[in-house]
């Protein structure tokens, strides 16, 4: 199966300093979804986009839906040390009945004080 | 609280033996799906169940089974013929599959299954 290409794979920073990362695929989504995952525990939703161009904001969180349907970019306004964790990207291909999602391999987020 | 339940937490067992996770959901969600991760790799999907009664094939089917008799519980099997079982195992539910436009997936804590 198709997995999005998504950058960084990991990075460090400061607390207090902006994160930005993003997703891109070969394929045309109408949804993507941006969760993120504590160690050992199951990915919790941060933001779902429904609209090319679409941003939204969950707080210091902010994502885009790309125009052109293959991307998609998540920021994160000045980080704070539980924002530590693995971020990942889902699309879903828009076509016939099945709510499949396709994953990003992650980004590592690391914040040091 | 409503949510998804999956258990054990943590999961051993020997080689060649079938293991079965539970996955429970009292959300009322139409649609269940079985995810699983490897260290450092994104989620590939293994089964998912549209609808009671039925299920469908993910990415990575092959030396697992699945069941939905009811529309709270989507139990996976993991078999034998899985040639390398030990991974992290997530399920995950969605509302309604075929309001693909606005339906999301929620996840459950997850299992770790190592096989010795």
């Amino acid at each position: 199966g198709q997995q999005l290409n998504q950058s960084p794979q990991s990075m460090f920073i400061q607390e207090g300093e902006d994160v930005s990362m993003n997703c891109t695929s070969s394929s045309i989504f109408n949804t993507w979804l941006w969760y993120k995952q504590d160690p050992g525990e199951g990915p919790v939703l941060l933001i779902a986009l429904y609209k090319a161009g679409e941003l939204t904001s969950n707080g210091r969180l902010t994502a885009q839906f790309g125009i052109t349907r293959k991307d998609s970019f998540l920021n994160i306004s000045a980080s704070i040390p539980s924002d530590v964790g693995i971020y990942f990207c889902a699309g879903r291909l828009g076509t016939g009945t099945a709510s499949k999602l396709t994953f990003g391999t992650g980004t590592r987020l690391q914040v040091t004080l | 609280d409503g949510g998804i339940t999956q258990s054990p937490k943590y999961l051993f067992r020997k080689e060649g033996q079938n293991v079965t996770l539970s996955c429970e959901q009292n959300l009322n969600h139409d649609a269940m799906y079985w995810y699983r991760q490897d260290p450092g790799q994104g989620l590939r999907l293994i089964y998912y169940s549209q609808i009671v009664n039925d299920f469908q094939k993910g990415d990575i089917a092959e030396g697992y089974s699945v069941s939905r008799e009811k529309k709270e519980s989507f139990p996976l099997t993991v078999t034998s013929a899985q040639k390398n079982p030990t991974a992290f195992y997530l399920c995950a539910s969605s509302i309604d599959p075929l309001e693909y436009s606005t339906d999301t997936q929620y996840f459950g804590p997850g299992t770790r299954l190592t096989v010795l």
